[in-house]
């Protein structure tokens, strides 16, 4: 079963920073929390990863709470084409599956 | 990032037939994994495919439904065999390779959008 819990959907006005919550409350000390999102049932896209400390990267920002039992998803100028579902997931790292939970639909509006 | 492609990108079978789907990835893995996402569903693990051994496969999978071979370390193939319409799903695999950043990804091939009739 999937480790995280994330609200089933969200919206966002264009042009807006788009926040996405995850909570992983059971989180061990040695799993990462990545970040997928997948357009209009395509392959997943990877987007971000992180362990403690707060990621930055072209598509978006991660923030780990200190305690690492939650993070949040930026998306920083939500576009048209950022409306997706997003996956919140935690795993040791290397050579193990992706346990997918409901994952967040967000929709962006103009 | 890696190329994988799979093949074919859609189907449309009868039940009782089998599919064999394609993934070929431009670089060398150790480890591919097969998914299945049925309509309006999240992704499932179906099977976990290492080079030169066994895949092991997830509760509710078996091998005979879904054999999986795995000849290389840039190809492996998931049948799925005895079609029923409830097989109707995207299957997808994955690989885990060196992201851009720091550390491993993993990367999703395009799916196989099968429709069984």
């Amino acid at each position: 079963d999937a480790k995280t819990t994330q609200p089933p959907s969200m919206d966002c006005a264009e042009g807006r920073a788009a926040n996405l919550p995850c909570n992983h409350s059971t989180i061990s000390g040695n799993e990462y929390v990545y970040w997928y999102r997948q357009i209009h049932s395509q392959g997943p896209q990877y987007i971000i990863h992180g362990l403690k400390n707060n990621e930055t990267n072209e598509m978006a920002s991660l923030i780990i709470t200190e305690d690492r039992k939650s993070s949040t998803l930026i998306l920083p100028h939500a576009t048209l084409r950022d409306t997706a579902v997003y996956y919140c997931i935690v795993r040791v790292g290397f050579g193990t599956a992706l346990i997918f939970g409901k994952g967040t639909t967000l929709s962006v509006s103009s | 990032s890696a190329v994988i492609s799979q093949k074919p990108s859609r189907d449309i079978c009868q039940r009782g037939t089998s599919l064999t789907i394609q993934c070929q990835v431009d670089s060398q893995v150790t480890m591919m994994f097969w998914y299945r996402q049925q309509p309006g569903q999240s992704l499932t693990l179906i099977a976990t495919a290492n080079q030169g051994s066994e895949a092991t496969y997830e509760s509710g999978f078996v091998i005979d439904k879904f054999p999986i071979s795995r000849p290389n370390l840039t190809f492996s193939t998931l049948t799925v065999s005895n079609m029923s319409p409830e097989d109707s799903s995207i299957y997808l695999c994955s690989v885990d390779l060196q992201g851009s950043g720091r550390g491993e990804t993993q990367y999703f091939g395009p799916g196989t959008r099968l429709l069984v009739l």
